[in-house]
Parts: structure tokens; sequence; C-alpha cells
């Protein structure tokens, strides 16, 4: 069964360090967004990806944060400098079509521990 | 802004022992409600989609429905695997994210 795949799962960084979070999409699928998720607290939309391009965004998704699509399987979120509030599990999620926009594919998630 | 609430936070059954789970919300236009399941340590993973009032949908042990103001998911004559954090989210339809709530953390006993 396909499944969107999340690297690394676990990554440990110091504040004010840039990281990267990756993840494979479903291959057939065409949008593509992050979430997070504080521990013990609601799932949180970041952003939307369709086309190469951000469709939407929420009032989380600051300057410090960026997505990119770079090869066409790849789908990563950049968070330049990093916040001890930004400690989180962060899951990469996939749809393929348009009219079932809420039925969406999880990754594993990766946890960001900011220290 | 749309908001989702779940009852209760967490909920201890029997195996066999049938229940509902209870997600109340306001949003601006549904364009639909949806329940996931989320295991430890994992991602959400769908279960169902409601469109309108008076839908429901089954699956297995587990059947949802919608009305205007809430949505319930039944769980008949659970089984301990059916232990794991129900999460509900809604999305208007003038956005493509999904607001999520709280969920309700349920375990079942053998």
């Amino acid at each position: 069964e396909p499944e969107v795949t999340q690297t690394p799962s676990h990554q440990v960084t110091q504040m004010g360090q840039e990281v990267i979070l990756r993840c494979v999409p479903i291959s057939n699928h065409l949008y593509f967004y992050w979430y997070r998720q504080i521990l013990g607290q609601k799932v949180e939309f970041l952003v939307s990806f369709y086309n190469n391009e951000i469709s939407e965004k929420s009032e989380i998704f600051d300057d410090q944060f960026s997505v990119e699509r770079p090869d066409g399987s790849n789908f990563t979120l950049k968070i330049r400098s990093t916040k001890l509030e930004d400690s989180a599990m962060y899951f990469c999620a996939s749809t393929q079509t348009l009219g079932n926009t809420g039925e969406l594919f999880f990754g594993e998630g990766s946890r960001l521990t900011v220290l | 802004e749309d908001q989702v609430t779940q009852s209760p936070e967490a909920l201890r059954l029997q195996e066999g022992e049938s229940s509902s789970l209870n997600c109340s919300y306001t949003v601006s236009g549904l364009r639909g409600l949806f329940w996931y399941r989320q295991d430890p340590g994992k991602g959400p993973e769908f279960l169902f989609t409601l469109y309108s009032a008076g839908e429901e949908k089954e699956k297995e042990r587990l059947k949802a429905t919608l009305t205007k103001k809430e949505s319930f998911l039944h769980i008949t004559a659970p089984k301990p695997e059916d232990s794991a954090t129900y999460l509900c989210a809604v999305q208007a339809r003038s956005a493509r994210q999904l607001t999520f709530g709280s969920g309700t953390q349920l375990t079942v006993l053998p």
C-alpha cells in the first residue's frame, strides 16, 4: 500500500539552527501539506502546496518557515532559525484530488526537539 | 474562526461495551467533516468523510453520523485494537486546511 514517508523520524537541534524536514508524498498525489502537533495539543495546519506554489498558509507559517518541492518527489519544510516553541511533531500529508481534499494521507511524522 | 470541540477527552470501555464520541463544531460553511484515528507516535489515519446533515458512514465497528452542529462516532462492541485517539476535523468551503479537535483517547480493556 502506498504511503507518505518522512525523514528524519527525530531531530534534535539547538535554538537558532536551521532544520529541514523531508517528505516523500504518494506518487500520484497532487496536493501536499504540513501540519504540526505540539505534545498534548491539537494537530495544527501549517501550509498547503499545489502546482509548485503555496495555496494556503496559517498564521503559524511565518517568514521563518518555507516549503519546497525540489525534484518532483520530495517535499521539504525548512525552519530557518528554530525557536524552543518549534518543538513538535511535524506531519506531512498528501491527497490526490481537489474533490477529496480532507481525506489526507499522513506520514508517521518527524519529531523536532529544539534545545 | 472555525472551532471543533471533542468530548469526552478520554474514555475507557470494557471490550464489547458500546459507546459514542462527540464532536461539536462551528464553521463558516461546511465542506466536510472528517474522522481520523491516531495511534501513539503515528500520523492520523483517515476513517470517514461526512458532507451533509443526516449522512451516516460505517466501517466495521465504527459508525459516524452528522447533524448541523455535531457529529458522533459510535463504536459498537469495541475490541482492544480499537484503542486509539479519535480526531474530528472540519473543512470550510472556502479553505483547504483542516481544523482539528483535541481528540478523544479511547482505551478498550480486554
